[in-house]
């Protein structure tokens, strides 16, 4: 079975600009993470959705970030506009209802000049 | 509040020796625990998980971790470490309310030649 899907792997954009990180989780599973990990802060949770509905989304640093999942194959993250601060690795994660181990995507480094 | 500690930030071992990293959790309940590593440039890959039953379990690559309850500990083991356990190492703890992970702040793995 393919893994959790991400794209693009990398991205460079400059200040201003709006991004777009994409999601495709493993067939069949019902919950869906974002992370963002940098050196100073770690892995830390942004938002989940559950069937499609975002739970939480307490993560989220502001209202530049927004998160959405039209459909149990897809999903994404947008920042607009970037800024340099947002600079990190952004990574994917699912899992299925009833289990409790994630299973992560490879990742999207995110580089805002 | 429930936390996780990994208290070594780096270590380093010589090819063939043993390892064993150090996690610590602080949870009220019987804890779900995870031991991911990371590859530079990959996202994180799932080693082993304790939910409950036996303390010591088996993972991928040789690892295996053993739950001290009575420690607080769940840490992670290898008899003989391979050039290519270089990676970082992560411990997590799923709260079972809201079924998030708790992330340790890692342990970075270099093996010497």
């Amino acid at each position: 079975d393919a893994g959790v899907i991400q794209s693009p792997r990398h991205e460079v954009t400059e200040m201003g600009q709006e991004v777009t990180l994409r999601c495709k989780p493993i067939s069949g599973h019902d919950y869906l993470f974002w992370y963002r990990q940098t050196m100073m802060r770690g892995l830390e949770l942004l938002i989940y959705f559950n069937n499609n509905v975002p739970i939480d989304d307490s993560g989220m640093p502001e209202d530049r970030f927004s998160a959405k999942m039209p459909n149990a194959s897809f999903s994404t993250l947008k920042i607009q506009p970037s800024e340099p601060r947002d600079s990190a690795v952004y990574f994917c994660a699912s899992r299925r209802q009833g289990r409790h181990e994630q299973f992560f995507g490879p990742g999207t480094r995110l580089t805002v000049l | 509040a429930q936390s996780v500690t990994q208290p070594d930030i780096h270590i380093t071992v010589s090819e063939g020796a043993s390892l064993e990293l150090r996690c610590n959790y602080s949870y009220g309940a019987t804890p779900y625990l995870f031991w991911y590593v990371q590859s530079p440039g990959q996202g994180l890959q799932l080693l082993l998980k304790y939910f409950s039953g036996d303390t010591l379990v088996q993972g991928i690559k040789g690892f295996e971790a053993e739950f001290k309850r009575s420690q607080s500990s769940f840490n992670l083991r290898k008899p003989s470490v391979h050039w290519s356990d270089a990676a970082e190492y992560f411990c997590a703890v799923v709260n079972s309310g809201t079924y998030k992970y708790i992330f340790g702040t890692g342990t970075r793995l270099k093996v010497l030649a």
